[in-house]
């Protein structure tokens, strides 16, 4: 079976434009995790969506969205970007219930850079 | 709130050598700890994890961890440690807002 899956691989913007990028979860997973890690650091939590909707937040502007498709897909949005903002993002899936839904799995991630 | 801590930012190992990194949480309930290991410019991979039961849990690779509840210590080991160990390794604990929450990683070299 396929991981998760994440595009693009790698990604350059500029300070101000809008960026989305795509996730794909483990086959049967219905849940979807992002994760921003900045060099050198742990990775941090964004968003947690399951069945569309979003079930957690973390501490973030409202510059980042996201969204989940009935395919459980997800796409992670970011407006108005800061050099900040950039990292490596994360997508991690896991499957719904009690324990299970924090044994997350993770993609390969996103190098987003910020010029 | 629930944190993690992660006391040793680099550790250096001689290969066939044991290897133990530390983890420390601070989280009210009963956690659910993991282990992961990322690869330079990768994912994450989850090595194990502790839900509840036994205290020492296997995971992938040959690593083990111990759960102790009266240090708040969630500590990983490997009895001999490969080259292909070189690698960063992240301690996690998952809270009741479905989130995991990520130390700040042990960076882990080993020399021949």
């Amino acid at each position: 079976d396929a991981g998760v899956t994440q595009s693009p691989t790698h990604l350059i913007k500029t300070r101000g434009q809008h960026v989305t990028l795509r996730c794909s979860p483990i086959s049967g997973h219905k849940s979807v995790s992002w994760y921003q890690q900045v060099l050198g650091q742990g990775p941090q939590f964004i968003f947690q969506y399951y069945e569309k909707e979003e079930r957690g937040r973390g501490n973030f502007p409202d510059r980042f969205s996201a969204r989940q498709f009935p395919n459980y897909s997800s796409e992670l949005n970011v407006n108005a970007l800061l050099l900040g903002d950039s990292a490596l993002y994360l997508c991690a899936s896991s499957l719904n219930g009690g324990a299970f839904s924090y044994e997350q799995y993770f993609g390969p991630g996103t190098r987003l850079t910020v010029t | 709130a629930q944190s993690v801590t992660q006391p040793d930012i680099h550790i250096t190992v001689s290969e066939g050598a044991s290897l133990e990194l530390r983890c420390n949480y601070s989280y009210g309930a009963t956690p659910y700890l993991f282990w992961y290991v990322q690869s330079p410019g990768q994912g994450l991979q989850l090595l194990l994890k502790y839900f509840s039961g036994d205290t020492l849990v296997q995971g992938i690779k040959g690593f083990e961890a111990e759960f102790k509840r009266s240090q708040s210590s969630f500590n990983l080991r490997k009895p001999s440690v490969h080259w292909s160990d070189a690698a960063e390794y992240f301690c996690a604990v998952g809270s009741n807002d479905y989130k995991l929450s990520f130390g700040a990683g042990t960076t882990v070299t080993v020399r021949a």
